[in-house]
């Protein structure tokens, strides 16, 4: 079945900074991926997704980047503030898979003023 | 629009005791999901259903049971607790390979 490797598992930068989560995938039939943010005490909720005919996505300050080749995708925040601050989770689905989504371990995102 | 509800939100079981955590949602999605969430750790699949009367595991099916009789309703069932168990739990809906909508999530603690 489908595997998802996250790096890094915590990650602090300097408001303004820019941050980067990086997962690998192993089922090249998956063809969804999304990632999700984490407060503390609630649950994911989604930020940006991507699917396999697209290589590039942008929304304002976040982006994701996916290489199908190489089996992994990216996530891209600019000018981070403190908000930023949580834990990202990436996941991949197939829906030859039933559709299913399989999570990375999660990064924590620590964004200092 | 209430989404994806889950209760209860916290519970204490001992061991051998057995539960059934609620969900529902109100988005007519067909696919519906269990995760586990242990701490500082990713979510696992526990169970998933793509619609009505139709289940399958996921990656940590162990301990537990499903049941999906309606679309709106996928309640988890832990038939003996164990402190394995312990865990916070999310229910999530979506359509066919799209944004999965999650509940606030119910923090078990077996003891």
């Amino acid at each position: 079945g489908e595997n998802v490797e996250q790096h890094p598992s915590t990650l602090s930068v300097q408001e303004g900074d820019s941050a980067v989560i990086k997962c690998t995938y192993s089922d090249s039939a998956s063809n969804y991926f999304p990632w999700y943010k984490q407060e503390l005490g609630k649950g994911p909720q989604l930020i940006i997704d991507i699917r396999s005919n697209v290589g590039e996505k942008k929304d304002q300050r976040i982006a994701v980047t996916l290489n199908k080749t190489a089996k992994h995708f990216s996530l891209h925040i600019t000018e981070t503030q403190p908000e930023d601050s949580a834990v990202y989770f990436c996941a991949a689905s197939s829906y030859n898979q039933g559709g299913k989504l399989i999570f990375g371990q999660g990064t924590e995102l620590s964004v200092k003023p | 629009n209430a989404g994806v509800t889950q209760t209860p939100k916290f519970r204490i079981l001992k061991i051998g005791q057995s539960m059934t955590l609620q969900c529902a949602q109100d988005m007519n999605h067909n696919y519906m999901y269990w995760y586990r969430q242990d701490p500082g750790m990713g979510l696992k699949l526990i169970y998933y259903s793509v619609g009505a009367g139709i289940t399958d595991k996921g990656e940590v099916p162990n301990g537990y049971n499903v049941s999906r009789s309606t679309t709106e309703d996928f309640p988890l069932r832990l038939e003996l607790a164990a402190p394995s168990q312990t865990s916070v739990y999310f229910c999530a809906s979506s359509f066919t390979n799209t944004e999965a909508f999650f509940g606030q999530g119910t923090r078990l603690t077996v003891v």
